[in-house]
C-alpha cells in the first residue's frame, strides 16, 4: 500500500513568484495536514484539511492557502515568495480528525527561494 | 504556554552504547504523545504514540516511556543505522475540540560502528 506521496520532489522559485506543492494521503485517510520545516527545527503546522474543510490554521501569513480535493489529495499553495520561504514542506495524513490520531508523513518538497 | 523540549540537543555513541532520549513537556490538555524518526531530507516516520502515564512501548532496540512530565526514548545496544533525528511531538486539545501538535526541536543522534 503506497504512503503520502507529494510532488514535487524538489523546486526552485524566485522571490515574487508563487508555487503549488500537492500531496496524495494514505488510501483511507481523510485528514491531511501541511508543515514547513527549516533546516535544524521540528515542523511548524501550517493548515490541517478534513473532508475538504480547514480545521487547523497556524501563524503564517495569508500568503499561504490550501485545499482539499474530493478524492482527498490537498494542494498548497503560496505567493508572493519570500527567501524565508525556503524550507522542506511535509504533508502528512491521518485517518480522521477526533480522538488521537498519529499522523504518517510524505517525503517532503524541498523548496529553495532565490 | 505549552511548551515541548528535548535534550541533548545531539547525541553521539559507539555501537552497543545504550542510551535515552528526553522529551519533556508543559501542556494543558494533553491527548497523546508521538515519537517519529526522521532521517535528513526525508519525512519524519512515525515511531510510537503514548497516551498515558506509565504507558511504555516497544519496537526492536527503541522503548518509549511516559510520565506526567515527560517521555524518554531508550536506545539499546544502538546500531550506525539508528544515526538519525529523533522528533517527539505532543497533541492537545484546543478550545473548540481542535487538536494540535506541538513539536520539539528534536536530538540529533550518531552511532559510530
Amino acid at each position: 500500500d503506497a504512503g503520502v506521496t507529494q510532488s514535487p520532489t524538489h523546486l526552485i522559485k524566485t522571490r515574487g513568484q508563487h508555487v503549488t506543492l500537492r500531496c496524495s494521503p494514505i488510501s483511507g485517510h481523510k485528514s491531511v495536514s501541511w508543515y514547513q520545516q527549516v533546516l535544524g527545527q521540528g515542523p511548524q503546522f501550517i493548515f490541517q484539511y478534513y473532508e475538504k474543510e480547514e480545521r487547523g490554521r497556524g501563524n503564517f501569513p495569508d500568503r499561504f492557502s490550501a485545499r482539499q480535493f474530493p478524492n482527498y489529495s490537498s494542494e498548497l499553495n503560496v505567493n508572493a515568495l519570500l527567501l524565508g520561504d525556503s524550507a522542506l514542506y511535509l504533508c502528512a495524513s491521518s485517518f480522521g480528525l477526533a480522538g488521537i490520531r498519529e499522523q504518517y508523513f510524505g517525503p517532503g518538497t524541498r523548496l529553495t527561494v532565490t | 504556554e505549552d511548551q515541548v523540549t528535548q535534550s541533548p540537543e545531539a547525541l553521539r555513541l559507539q555501537e552497543g552504547e545504550s542510551s535515552s532520549l528526553n522529551c519533556s513537556y508543559t501542556v494543558s490538555g494533553l491527548r497523546g504523545l508521538f515519537w517519529y524518526r526522521q532521517d535528513p531530507g526525508k519525512g519524519p516516520e512515525f515511531l510510537f504514540t503514548l497516551y498515558s502515564a506509565g504507558e511504555e512501548k516497544e519496537k526492536e532496540r527503541l522503548k518509549a516511556t511516559l510520565t506526567k512530565k515527560e517521555s524518554f526514548l531508550h536506545i539499546t545496544a544502538p546500531k550506525p543505522e539508528d544515526s538519525a533525528t529523533y522528533l517527539c511531538a505532543v497533541q492537545v486539545a484546543n478550545a473548540g475540540n481542535n487538536r494540535k501538535l506541538i513539536w520539539g526541536l528534536g536530538t540529533s543522534l550518531g552511532v559510530n560502528p
